[in-house]
């Protein structure tokens, strides 16, 4: 497709469950991006894939947390034993590389844990 | 570490200016965006300015960037309802890190 997409659009799930969290970046792009949003805030940088490498992973709030781009395209965000407090908007985005001024952000998959 | 803030609310009258305003930390080499986000739909990327410029200018969008302040803001010449939206500054730094720092976001509201 022409944009970055983000599967599912919603995603509800109870506490203690497993989830994965799927992006498929604009054809080409090596750089990408996960961000989580809260409501009420700003995106916060979760990890940074350069090519099939996380060349960033600073942001990722503790080890419940982890992602794989095993071809360099599609990246997976996987978060083990959910918590109320995981229940944001994921937001994943790419570009053409690391130092590309112009990051393409997709639509975002609105996780809840109940 | 890196800390943008931004105010958390305008209104302006259709047809008016709309200043949006951030302030930064400071970097040796920093990009500045401003992205727009509609309810349920994602980032999209207005404008960027390096921060070895004063001003740019895109259509009714206009960036100024005060370095000695680390203040940026966003002007939105002739404000439509279409305008209506959260605007987000960004900050990166390009000499190492590769994520963008954002605010908090301003909800802007255009009335009639």
């Amino acid at each position: 497709g022409a944009g970055v997409s983000q599967t599912p659009s919603n995603k509800v799930t109870e506490k203690g469950k497993y989830v994965e969290l799927r992006c498929d970046p604009i054809s080409g792009h090596t750089a990408l991006y996960w961000y989580r949003q809260s409501l009420g805030q700003g995106p916060e940088f979760l990890i940074y894939f350069q090519g099939t490498g996380a060349a960033d992973d600073s942001g990722l709030p503790n080890d419940r947390f982890f992602a794989v781009r095993p071809e360099g395209s599609v990246s997976t965000l996987k978060i083990q034993r959910t918590e109320r407090g995981d229940s944001a908007v994921y937001l994943c985005a790419s570009s053409l590389e690391q130092l590309n001024t112009e990051a393409f952000f997709g639509q975002g998959t609105r996780l809840t844990v109940v | 570490g890196e800390d943008v803030e931004q105010s958390l609310f305008l209104s302006v009258r259709e047809g008016d200016s709309s200043v949006i305003n951030c302030t930064y930390t400071d970097s040796s080499s920093t990009y500045l965006y401003w992205y727009k986000q509609e309810p349920g739909a994602g980032l999209q990327l207005l404008t960027y300015i390096f921060s070895n410029m004063d001003m740019k200018q895109d259509q009714r969008l206009t960036v100024l960037l005060n370095k000695k302040d680390k203040h940026l803001s966003l002007r939105i010449a002739d404000t439509q309802t279409g305008d209506s939206a959260i605007y987000f500054c960004a900050e990166k730094n390009t000499g190492t890190a590769s994520k963008l720092t954002f605010g908090t976001g301003t909800r802007l509201q255009v009335t009639l």
